[in-house]
């Protein structure tokens, strides 16, 4: 099945600082989804981007299809970004089922 | 218009007993999926439904797990016999359509089996 890589696996950040989180996929892909699970355990939707660019507020991701990753950035972080990041695609002979990636852990710290 | 919902939020077993789990989707929404967290770990498939039919269960295990979405109600996810390795968070997604739609998730079950 698709593999699903993401780095790096932990960040620690000072507040108001950037980041850059990776997603690496092994196969073309249907769907990609960046969530966000924070320390109550709720997985928040961030962005639906199987390719391109989208911002939302201080989060933005691009997906470069062709070139099988994607890219969260977190800019001016604050304490309440912490929580682990996960991407997880839809693709491949995988038919509608997401595949998760091992998600990035991070902390900010104020 | 509410999202996901999920219930119990928080659901303890003794070995042995069984476990009920039930989503309801997003109004409108016809496709349900079902996914398991373990401790520590990213979240893994086990079961996609639409209405009254299993489209694919290949995530879920062969013994003990089974899961319905009926013509009415909430789709429920049925664990006999839980041991303590089914202890996890177990989330439900729904999307709108099969083709390329967003899965909005819900708040999670999470079950522990004493």
């Amino acid at each position: 099945g698709i593999q699903v890589e993401q780095s790096p696996p932990d960040l620690i950040l000072q507040e108001g600082a950037n980041s850059t989180l990776r997603c690496n996929f092994s196969d073309s892909v249907n769907n990609l989804q960046w969530f966000h699970q924070n320390p109550w355990g709720q997985l928040i939707n961030l962005f639906y981007i199987p390719s391109g660019t989208k911002q939302n507020g201080r989060l933005s991701a691009t997906t470069v299809a062709t070139e099988r990753y994607s890219l969260l950035y977190i800019s001016s972080s604050q304490t309440t970004d912490s929580g682990v990041y996960f991407c997880a695609v839809e693709g491949g002979a995988a038919g509608n089922k997401l595949t998760f990636g091992g998600g990035t852990r991070v902390l900010v710290k104020p | 218009n509410a999202g996901v919902m999920q219930n119990p939020r928080h659901l303890v077993r003794r070995r042995g007993q069984e476990a009920r789990l039930r989503c309801s989707p997003m109004k409108g929404h016809s496709h349900v999926y079902w996914y398991r967290q373990l401790p520590e770990e990213g979240l893994k498939f086990m079961v996609y439904l639409q209405k009254e039919n299993i489209i694919d269960e290949s995530g879920m295990p062969k013994e003990r797990f089974s899961a319905e979405f009926p013509k009415e109600g909430p789709s429920i996810l049925r664990i006999q016999q839980v041991v303590r390795g089914d202890s996890a968070a177990y989330f439900c997604a729904s999307s709108l359509d099969r083709e390329q739609q967003t899965q909005y998730f819900g708040p999670g079950t999470r079950l522990l089996v004493l």
